[in-house]
């Protein structure tokens, strides 16, 4: 049972580089999430998901963009990466945007931008 | 002021004490209170979750939550290395998207 599957683990980016972090989900939960955390700062929402086609902003939202084509994916985008966005990325799921279930994090994906 | 605070630590006990980790919010509509466990390189992991006021036990932890003092509360029974993580407390108000976390309480149980 895989759960919440997030690649890379690690990666190390230089300024103004894009890339995309992969999240995907074997659960066939409606509503996905992607948080980033910080020392101090605890977990911040960067955007949401309630269904394939459906997506949202959440607490922290500048400089990434996301897509839901399927039920199972939600990459994230950095599209111009800066040394402020050096944080630990974790993807999430849960089943039902509106469920009372909570929600379930996959390991995380380690970014540092030089 | 923020949403919801916890105490970072870190906390350090002796295997087998009783800990008591805790969180305080200022928004009275939330209704569903977690308690998340997070070793280190790894996702958060849930741990509890409650509805409302009330206990909640699962073999050596207990939750708690009172919202007349906007409270939540996590005891751990019998401590193991094993507890040896960061616990972060999450809520979430009914029909809303938005989880909102403490920023977790780094714990070292010692043998």
């Amino acid at each position: 049972n895989a759960g919440v599957t997030q690649t890379p683990k690690f990666q190390v980016l230089k300024t103004g580089q894009s890339m995309t972090l992969q999240c995907a989900q074997d659960m066939n939960h409606e509503y996905m999430s992607w948080y980033r955390q910080d020392p101090g700062m605890g977990l911040r929402l960067i955007h949401y998901s309630v269904g394939a086609g459906i997506t949202d902003q959440g607490e922290v939202p500048n400089g990434y963009n996301v897509s839901r084509s399927t039920t199972e994916d939600f990459p994230l985008r950095l599209l111009s990466a800066a040394p402020s966005q050096t944080s630990v990325y974790f993807c999430a799921s849960r089943a039902g945007h509106l469920s009372n279930q909570p929600q379930h994090f996959g390991d995380g994906t380690r970014l540092s931008i030089l | 002021q923020k949403e919801v605070e916890q105490d970072p630590g870190p906390l350090s006990v002796p295997e087998g004490a009783i800990v008591s980790l805790n969180c305080t919010y200022s928004n009275s509509a939330f209704q569903y209170f977690m308690w998340y466990r997070q070793y280190s390189r790894k996702g958060p992991e849930l741990l509890m979750y409650t509805y409302s006021s009330g206990n909640k036990e699962d073999g050596r932890f207990t939750a708690q939550v009172d919202k007349s003092s906007k409270y939540i509360s996590l005891f751990i029974r019998d401590s193991q290395p094993s507890d040896s993580a960061t616990y972060l407390c999450a809520m979430r108000v009914q029909g809303a998207q938005k989880l909102v976390f403490g920023q977790g309480t780094r714990l070292t149980i010692n043998p």
